[in-house]
C-alpha cells in the first residue's frame, strides 16, 4: 500500500546514545516533515524538507539533525539522546493540502 | 500564546448525538484549515480541509471556518462509536522558505458511548 513507512516502531535508548529514525514514502512527494507528539503539547514540527537535498528547521529543532539524500527518504538523527526527547515521532509527506502521516515511532530515553 | 488553541477534553457523548469540536487561531496568514483524526497508537489521518471562510460538508462531517473571529469548528452528526478518537485541528501558514507548513492544536479526545 502507498504511504509513509517509519522504522523502527519502538525504541528504548540510554541517555547519551545516538540513533537514526528512518522515514520512507512512495508517493513521490516533494515535502517531508518530522513531528514529535507529547501529551498536552500536540504535534510540533522538528525539521522539514522541501525537496531532495534540502532541510530546514521547524519549531523544536534542538538536539536533532536530518538528512534528505533521496527524495523518498527523510532521516531524523539524535546524536546524544536526552530524557526530554522521550516522545512519539511522526513523519509526514505532503502534496498540496494532503498530508500523509506514518504510524509513528515511540522512543523512550532512560 | 499558541498559534492554534484547542480544548483537550476529554469529551464523551452518547451515540447518535451531534458533536461540536472547536479551535481558535491567532495567525492571520493561515489560509487552509484542516481536521485530522487520530486513533490510539496511530498516525493522524486527514479528515477534512477548508480554504478561507465558509462551510464544507462530507457525509456526517461539517467543517466551518470563521476568519473574522479566527474560529474553526468540526461538527459530527449521528456520532458512532467508531468516531471515538483524538481530533486535531490545524492551520496552514507560510514558512521562511515561502512554503506552507501546518501548525496543530493539541487535539481533543472524543469518546462516543454506545
Amino acid at each position: 500500500n502507498a504511504g509513509v513507512t517509519q522504522t523502527p516502531k519502538f525504541r528504548v535508548l540510554k541517555t547519551g546514545q545516538s540513533m537514526t529514525l528512518l522515514c520512507a514514502q512512495d508517493m513521490n512527494h516533494e515535502y517531508m516533515y518530522w513531528y514529535r507528539q507529547d501529551p498536552g503539547m500536540g504535534l510540533r514540527l522538528i525539521h522539514y524538507s522541501v525537496g531532495e537535498g534540502t532541510t530546514a528547521k521547524g519549531e523544536v529543532p534542538d538536539g536533532y539533525n536530518v538528512s534528505r539524500l533521496k527524495k523518498q527518504n527523510f532521516l531524523l538523527g539524535l546524536e546524544s539522546a536526552a530524557p526530554s526527547q522521550t516522545s512519539v515521532y511522526f513523519c509526514a509527506s505532503s502534496y498540496g493540502e494532503s498530508y500523509t502521516f506514518g504510524s509513528g515511532t515511540r522512543l523512550t530515553v532512560v | 500564546q499558541k498559534e492554534v488553541e484547542q480544548d483537550p477534553g476529554p469529551l464523551s457523548v452518547p451515540e447518535g448525538a451531534i458533536v461540536s469540536l472547536n479551535c481558535t487561531y491567532s495567525n492571520s496568514a493561515f489560509q487552509y484549515f484542516m481536521w485530522y483524526r487520530q486513533y490510539s497508537r496511530k498516525g493522524p489521518e486527514l479528515l477534512m480541509y477548508t480554504y478561507s471562510s465558509g462551510n464544507k460538508e462530507d457525509g456526517r462531517f461539517t467543517a466551518q471556518v470563521d476568519k473574522s473571529s479566527k474560529y474553526i469548528s468540526l461538527f459530527i452528526r449521528d456520532s458512532q462509536p467508531s468516531d471515538s478518537a483524538t481530533y486535531l485541528c490545524a492551520g496552514r501558514g507560510v514558512s521562511n522558505f515561502g512554503n506552507e507548513k501546518l501548525t496543530f492544536g493539541t487535539g481533543t479526545r472524543l469518546t462516543i458511548i454506545p
